[in-house]
């Protein structure tokens, strides 16, 4: 069965400082993986999504990678600022034909003026 | 576009009666998909669908039906509320199966069963 861990659930970084988020997944044998933002009380907008056969996504102050084989992903986070305190969930799915995502429970994120 | 869009935004239920939570989309999504979080979790999936006439368990499913008569709309229905299904309900939609597996979300509702 497919598990997704997120680790740290929590994190305060000071304004302007680079971070990485981590994701690992338990089964190698994934489709794609996505990257969520959430902010409180609101829905997920999706970030970046990744498919099995790359390494890596970028846009804008956003980096993912992705390393199938040790089951990790990292979300890098350039020159953070207040705005992007939120929670931060990524997402595995196996198959295409349903789409179907296991969501781990979320890394929240703030950032200090 | 209006993207998904979810009624109610909140509701109450007491112990035993039924709901149905609205789901729409206008983009023209193939795959729709009902989640839940609990306070603090990540979501979980309760039943999918990958086209009108189509749907399927997830993870979640019991206590809950789903009915997919058009591409727009994915209702939830939820039968004999029970305390447990105190949470936020999420309704997301995307293409799938390679034209676009980018999952698009409603802002949720909010559902308190006392």
């Amino acid at each position: 069965k497919q598990e997704v861990t997120q680790i740290p659930a929590a994190l305060s970084v000071p304004e302007g400082e680079n971070l990485v988020l981590n994701c690992s997944f338990t089964d190698s044998a994934i489709y794609n993986l996505q990257w969520f933002r959430q902010d409180p009380g609101k829905g997920l907008t999706s970030l970046l999504l990744i498919q099995s056969s790359q390494r890596e996504q970028t846009s804008g102050r956003l980096n993912a990678s992705l390393d199938k084989s040790s089951g990790r992903s990292t979300l890098y986070i350039a020159a953070s600022q207040p705005g992007d305190s939120a929670t931060y969930l990524c997402a595995v799915s196996r198959s295409s034909n349903t789409g179907k995502l296991i969501f781990g429970q979320g890394t929240t994120l703030q950032v200090k003026p | 576009n209006a993207g998904v869009t979810q009624t109610p935004k909140f509701r109450i239920l007491k112990i035993g009666q039924s709901m149905t939570l609205q789901c729409a989309q206008d983009m023209n999504h193939n795959y729709m998909y009902w989640y839940r979080q609990d306070p603090g979790m990540g979501l979980k999936l309760i039943y999918y669908s990958v086209g009108a006439g189509i749907t399927d368990k997830g993870e979640v499913p019991n206590g809950y039906n789903v009915s997919r008569s058009t591409t727009e709309d994915f209702p939830l229905r939820l039968e004999l509320a029970a305390p447990s299904q105190t949470s936020v309900y999420f309704c997301a939609s995307s293409y799938g199966q390679g034209r676009g597996e980018t999952q698009y979300f409603g802002p949720g509702t909010r559902l308190l069963v006392l």
